[in-house]
């Protein structure tokens, strides 16, 4: 099961374009990357998944190099409704149950806005 | 459509005693997890199931009894609560593998004492 690492916390200004780096250096050749999102008292939800390159949606763009031993989340313009705790997950789409059919979620990265 | 809903939103335990924490969804999903949450930790799974009849354990499942008798409905139990189950808990279904897209109740919060 491929581990990730994420910066504990960050901060940003409204406006800014912030951009949250995922670490998962053994990666296997059929998981893919997803991103949630999770406000205070709430559940997690889902941003964005992606396999290779990039992949954009109204939310938020989805970077993938070629080796795929990492992962960056771009968030254009925030603003002070995107502070939340981001999650990056990685998991093998063919597995439906069992270890890495789950998600498993790490600690996330806490992102902070300010005015 | 509702989603996902838990209930007790809120609940005050006793050590000891037991309850029930209810989950259910309306989307037809084939999976789903419960997980909790704890201050700094993320989210850690406790058990899931994959349809109606089958569950499996996650990685804290000590404590907490599960059962998936329809496919709406996945209920968490917690047979003796230990102040160390004080913690945030969350529903979550999908429909199918991990490439879909994962929803998750509002949570229950819960206080043993």
């Amino acid at each position: 099961l491929a581990k990730t690492t994420q910066p504990i916390s960050m901060d940003s200004y409204e406006g800014q374009e912030v951009n949250i780096t995922c670490s998962h250096n053994n990666i296997a050749t059929n998981d893919y990357i997803t991103w949630y999102q999770q406000f205070p008292s709430q559940g997690p939800r889902f941003i964005i998944q992606g396999y290779k390159t990039k992949v954009t949606n109204e939310v938020a763009s989805l970077f993938i190099p070629a080796d795929r031993k990492s992962s960056t989340l771009s968030l254009p313009r925030v603003s002070l409704s995107d502070t939340a705790v981001y999650y990056c997950l990685v998991g093998d789409p063919r597995n439906y149950g069992g270890s890495q059919g789950n998600l498993i979620f790490g600690k996330g990265t806490k992102l902070s806005v300010k005015p | 459509n509702a989603g996902v809903t838990q209930t007790p939103k809120f609940q005050v335990l006793k050590t000891g005693q037991s309850m029930t924490l209810q989950c259910a969804q309306d989307m037809n999903h084939e999976y789903m997890s419960w997980y909790r949450q704890d201050p700094g930790m993320g989210l850690r799974l406790i058990h899931y199931s994959v349809g109606a009849g089958i569950t499996d354990q996650g990685e804290v499942p000590n404590g907490y009894n599960v059962s998936r008798s329809t496919t709406e409905d996945f209920p968490l139990r917690l047979l003796s609560a230990a102040p160390s189950q004080t913690s945030v808990y969350f529903c979550a279904s999908r429909r199918g593998s991990f490439q879909e897209t994962q929803y998750f109740g509002p949570g229950t919060r819960l206080l043993v004492l």
